[in-house]
């Protein structure tokens, strides 16, 4: 089955403790993104990736790091984690091919700060 | 500045009828119009897309309309059901080598049995 997975799904953390959220794709798409859903605020793009070893940033990348050291997954770091960022935050992948328009999204993975 | 103004912000209908949700633009380097659908606890999907050569595009009750001169497109969906509740997100893609979605904030739909 076609799909992005997100891992974890639901995470509570401190202030300032590291922590890794892991997406992964298997369907060999080149583009892949983090974005963060807040209330009022829709889907906003954290960091991109069009393919392996290029990353950018996206509307709202401070305080997020992301890697791509294999094409199918697209971890998204937060080295000291603040309250703001509590938020849901999605994976999504698509071809280079559709222009990355159709975008196929995880399940999300909510997240709190405290 | 927010590219792609979505509203209203919710909906309620009633089953059987016209639900509607509009988004504006203002970037004419916009060149791909997809609206994404969310239900509670799951990830936005692909609910159906126009390119603004076209001025309507169909997809069973699901339609868009565009507008390239009022820079504006809208979603109806015809004959609403309560399976239609859900999130519903405008986007606007940019050609050229910008690769990315814009999304309007959302609009939650509520269809009442």
């Amino acid at each position: 089955e076609a799909q992005v997975t997100q891992n974890p799904r639901y995470l509570i953390t401190v202030t300032g403790k590291k922590l890794t959220v892991t997406c992964s794709q298997n369907m060999n798409h080149e583009y892949m993104s983090w974005y963060r859903q807040d209330p009022g605020l829709g889907l906003r793009q954290i960091y991109y990736s069009m393919n392996v070893e290029v990353t950018d940033k996206g509307d709202v990348p401070e305080g997020y790091k992301v890697s791509r050291k294999e094409k199918r997954n697209f971890p998204l770091i937060l080295e000291s984690p603040s309250p703001n960022q509590t938020s849901l935050y999605f994976c999504a992948s698509s071809t280079l091919a559709a222009r990355a328009y159709e975008q196929y999204f995880g399940p999300g993975t909510r997240l709190t700060v405290t | 500045q927010q590219q792609v103004k979505q509203s209203p912000q919710s909906l309620i209908v009633q089953k059987g009828g016209i639900s509607i949700i509009n988004c504006a633009y203002e970037n004419t380097a916009f060149d791909y119009f997809p609206w994404y659908q969310q239900f509670p606890g799951k990830g936005p999907a692909l609910l159906i897309a126009i390119r603004p050569d076209v001025s309507e595009k169909k997809e069973g009750r699901f339609t868009i309309s565009f507008n390239k001169s009022a820079k504006q497109f809208s979603l109806h969906i015809m004959d609403s059901q309560p399976g239609d509740s859900a999130t519903y997100f405008c986007a606007a893609g940019e050609g050229g080598s910008n690769y990315k979605l814009t999304f309007g904030k959302g609009t939650l739909l509520t269809v009442n049995p």
